[in-house]
Parts: C-alpha cells; structure tokens; sequence
C-alpha cells in the first residue's frame, strides 16, 4: 500500500539528548513535511523539503535539524536545544509544495 | 500571515443528527483541505477543495473562496465520527498549510 510511514509511534527522551524520528513515504512525492501538534492545538511547519538534499526552515524550526538524503526519507532529529520537545510529531508529504498534503500517523515523544 | 478560525470549537451531537463546522480565513487561498484527526492521532483527508462543492459519502464541503469561508456537511452523524475536525489554507504555492484550531466532534450513542 502506498503511504507515509512514521516511527516509532511512542518516543521518550531524557533530557539533554538527541532523538530521530523517521518518515519514510512510497507515494513519489517531491514535497515532505515535519510538523508538530501540541494539546489542543493545530499543527505548525517545523521544516520542509521540496526536493533531494534540499530543505527550508518552518516557523519553528529551533532546536531541530533534518536531512533529505533519498526522495523517499525526511528524518527529523529533535536536539537538547530544543527547549521543549514534548508534543506529537506529524510527518506529511504532497505532489509538490503547495499541493495536497497526506500525513503519516504521527510519533508522539515525551522528555522523562 | 493568513488567519484561520473554526467554529464551533466543540460539538456534541446525537447519533443520527446533521451538523456543519466552518472555515474562516483572513486572505485569499489557493489550497483548502479538511482532516478528521482520530483518537490516535492520525490526520485522515476528508477533502481537498480550495474552491466549489464535493460530496463523499455522507460528508460534504463547500468553499466559498471570495467570501473566505469553508463549510463540512456531515450528515446522519456516528459514532466514528467523533475526533477533531482541522481545517488548512495555503497560500499562493506556499510551502505550508496554516491549520485552525479545530473543531472537536462528539457523537453519543
């Protein structure tokens, strides 16, 4: 089945460590997106990637890194910088920026 | 940036009953998408309309760009249909989607 996979589903971090979370997608999108989602609130652009070994920072892009290595994966690394990192972490791809975007299931990453 | 306001933010309906959730946006938009947001997360895409009428099943949208608005049908309501409803904007071939803050369905037995 085509779609977007993310992992793992649950993630827990101690402080001052880094943690990556992976998105992998088989539909042949250009575009990938990290967001994140905090209690009741929508989601916001953490970074996104228009195309292979190119990406852009979001509007909360501090205190995380990503990489797009092969059309396929956007990992998203979470680093002790990252004042903040509890939240849900929703990985999302489309065609080509600015088209519609489907989203993967979600890594939910609380700091112990 | 553009502004995105769902109404109502919480709703809780009889099993059976019809209900429509709105999408006001500050400017204009090029992309419109609805999502369900289940129990465990997902985000689930209900519909793509950044302009006119689609139907599936027992939801509709309608997006009334010039007024900048959206409205989603749901009819003969479900159980299952409890979750949070998100509506997204993008602008103009703009990287992102700029979410609302949701509507938050209810539907008892």
């Amino acid at each position: 089945d085509g779609g977007i996979t993310q992992s793992p589903k649950y993630l827990f971090r101690k402080e001052g460590q880094n943690v990556t979370l992976s998105c992998e997608q088989n539909l042949n999108h250009d575009a990938m997106y990290w967001y994140r989602q905090d209690p009741g609130q929508g989601l916001r652009l953490i970074y996104y990637s228009q195309i292979v070994n190119d990406f852009q920072k979001g509007d909360i892009a501090e205190g995380y890194s990503v990489s797009r290595e092969k059309k396929e994966s956007f990992p998203l690394t979470v680093t002790s910088a990252q004042k903040n990192p509890t939240a849900f972490y929703l990985c999302a791809s489309s065609v080509v920026k600015g088209t519609e975007a489907f989203f993967g299931q979600g890594t939910r990453l609380t700091v112990v | 940036g553009i502004q995105v306001e769902q109404s109502p933010p919480d709703l809780i309906l009889q099993e059976g009953a019809n209900s429509t959730l709105r999408c006001n946006f500050s400017d204009s938009v090029n992309n419109l998408q609805w999502f369900h947001q289940n129990p465990w997360g997902q985000l689930i895409n209900l519909f793509y309309i950044p302009s006119g009428t689609k139907q599936n099943g027992r939801l509709s949208a309608t997006t009334v760009a010039t007024e900048r608005y959206s409205l989603l049908y749901i009819s003969s309501s479900q159980t299952t249909d409890s979750g949070v409803y998100f509506c997204a904007v993008g602008q103009g071939g703009s990287e992102k989607l700029v979410f609302g803050k949701g509507t938050k369905l209810t539907v008892n037995p």
